[in-house]
């Protein structure tokens, strides 16, 4: 089946980078779907980060379009979300999913991981 | 940007009651209206999309229905493994945007 799994640090600094990779099996990265980033503060909602295609064609959310990149590899069959100048408020848990063509549900889902930022 | 509400924000039930949770977008999104469970320290888990289609593997006490502005996840027969947060998405265009949630515990 399908699986998704992010890696990355789990401490960064304020305005600092924060750089997530996540690595995808049962699927080719180049298939028909958008590999998506979703960000979970603690104890808070989900808020959608962006996506991109293997084109390597990208949509990002208005609120950090300023500070995002997302990119994929093909070669390694991964994509990645770099967010830049980072404070506290970009603690959160970090999930990477993949979204069906046209209709983008997301599905399935990474595990997740926990990025804090802090000196 | 599309505004999602969802309520309740929090609701209590038994085991074996039947509990409706509705999201309503401010724009008209027809059918791209999605349904997602997450059980504490874990991801989303799909249980509908495109507003009443059921996920594989998801059991049919689980039913979505809804299209244009309102929508509304219900659950027939709670069991307990039901108790968790859900939240809905519309997926109709970008940016993407979910429901507040809605946690439901058990009364």
């Amino acid at each position: 089946q399908v699986q998704l799994q992010e890696s990355g640090p789990g401490l960064v600094k304020p305005s600092g980078t924060l750089s997530l990779t996540c690595a995808v099996s049962g699927d080719s990265i180049s298939s028909s779907n958008w590999w998506n980033w979703v960000r979970q503060p603690p104890g808070k909602g989900l808020e959608w980060i962006g996506e991109v295609y293997h084109s390597g064609s990208t949509k990002y959310n208005p609120s950090l379009k300023s500070r995002v990149t997302i990119s994929v590899d093909k070669s390694k069959n991964q994509f990645s979300l770099n967010l830049s100048s980072v404070t506290a408020a970009d603690t959160a848990v970090y999930y990477c999913a993949r979204a069906v063509y046209g209709w983008h549900w997301f599905d399935p889902w990474g595990q997740g991981t926990l990025v804090t930022i802090s000196s | 940007d599309i505004q999602m509400t969802q309520s309740p924000s929090s609701l209590s039930a038994s085991v074996g009651d039947r509990v409706t949770i509705t999201c309503r977008t401010s724009q008209s999104i027809s059918s791209y209206l999605n349904w997602y469970q997450q059980k504490p320290g874990k991801a989303p888990k799909l249980l509908i999309y495109a507003a009443s289609s059921l996920q594989s593997g998801v059991p049919s006490r689980f039913s979505g229905s809804g299209s244009g502005t309102d929508f509304t996840l219900t659950i027939s027969s709670l069991q307990p493994e039901d108790f968790a947060a859900y939240y809905c998405q519309q997926s109709y265009s970008t940016p993407y945007s979910f429901g507040q949630g809605t946690k439901l515990e058990i009364k």
